[in-house]
C-alpha cells in the first residue's frame, strides 16, 4: 500500500485566495483525520470522520474551514478565504479497526498565505 | 487547555545511552496513549502505544511506561542511536484502540550524538 497520500506537498497562496488540500486514505480504513501542526499549537485535530460521515469538527478554527468526505478514498479540506495565519502544516491520517489503534499520516502539504 | 504535555522541548543525549522523554496527562478519560515520532518535511509515524489497564509496554528498543495516579507516561529507548534524532509527540485518546480523537503533546526534539 502506498500509504495516506495528501496533495499538493507544498502550497502558496495570497490572502483572500481558495484553498484545497486533498487526501487519499489507505484502503480500508474508516477512519480519517485532518490535523494542523504550527510552533504555536503543535498537532492540533481539526475534524475527523468515520464511514465518510464527519463525527467531531469542534477543532475546525472558523467557518472559512470546511472538509467533506464524499468516499471512502477522498477527502478534502478547504479554506476559503485563507488567511496568513492558516500557514502552517496540514496532515492527514487515517486508521483502521485492525492496526492497534496506530493511525497513519500523511506526508502533509505545506500551507504559505502571503 | 492543554490536556496533553510535554514539558521538555528538547533533549540531547549520547549515542548508547538511555533516552527518557515524559509526557503528563489531565484527562483522565484518556485511556489509550501513543508515542509519534516525526522527521523533518515528514508525517509522524507510529511508534509504540499502551492501553491504560497496563503499565508498561515493550517493542526492541522502545519501552513505555504509564504511571495512571500520576498521569504521566514516558518513553525510554535503550541504547539511543543517532537515527533516533527526531521530534517525539505522545498522544491520549478516549475510547481504547477504537478512539476517534487523538490530543498530542508539543512534542520533544530528540538529539542523539554520535
Amino acid at each position: 500500500d502506498a500509504g495516506v497520500i495528501q496533495s499538493p506537498r507544498h502550497e502558496v497562496t495570497e490572502m483572500g485566495q481558495e484553498v484545497t488540500l486533498r487526501c487519499k486514505p489507505i484502503s480500508g480504513h474508516d477512519y480519517l483525520f485532518w490535523y494542523r501542526q504550527t510552533m504555536m499549537r503543535g498537532l492540533e485535530l481539526l475534524i475527523y470522520f468515520n464511514n465518510n460521515v464527519p463525527i467531531d469538527d469542534s477543532g475546525m478554527p472558523e467557518d472559512r474551514f470546511s472538509a467533506k468526505m464524499p468516499n471512502a478514498s477522498f477527502s478534502t479540506l478547504k479554506i476559503q478565504p485563507s488567511e496568513p495565519r492558516d500557514s502552517a502544516v496540514y496532515f492527514c491520517a487515517s486508521r483502521g479497526g485492525n492496526w492497534q489503534g496506530r493511525a497513519f499520516f500523511g506526508q502533509g502539504t505545506r500551507l504559505t498565505v502571503v | 487547555d492543554q490536556q496533553v504535555k510535554q514539558n521538555s522541548p528538547s533533549l540531547s543525549v549520547q549515542e548508547g545511552r538511555i533516552s527518557i522523554l515524559n509526557c503528563d496527562y489531565t484527562n483522565s478519560m484518556f485511556d489509550y496513549f501513543l508515542w509519534y515520532k516525526k522527521y523533518p518535511a515528514e508525517g509522524p509515524t507510529f511508534l509504540i502505544s499502551i492501553s491504560s489497564i497496563k503499565d508498561k509496554n515493550e517493542d526492541g528498543r522502545f519501552t513505555v511506561f504509564l504511571n495512571k495516579s500520576a498521569k504521566h507516561l514516558s518513553l525510554h529507548i535503550v541504547p539511543s542511536q543517532p537515527g533516533d534524532s527526531a521530534v517525539y509527540f505522545c498522544a491520549a485518546s478516549t475510547g481504547g484502540t477504537s478512539y476517534g480523537k487523538l490530543t498530542f503533546g508539543q512534542g520533544t526534539i530528540l538529539t542523539v550524538h554520535p
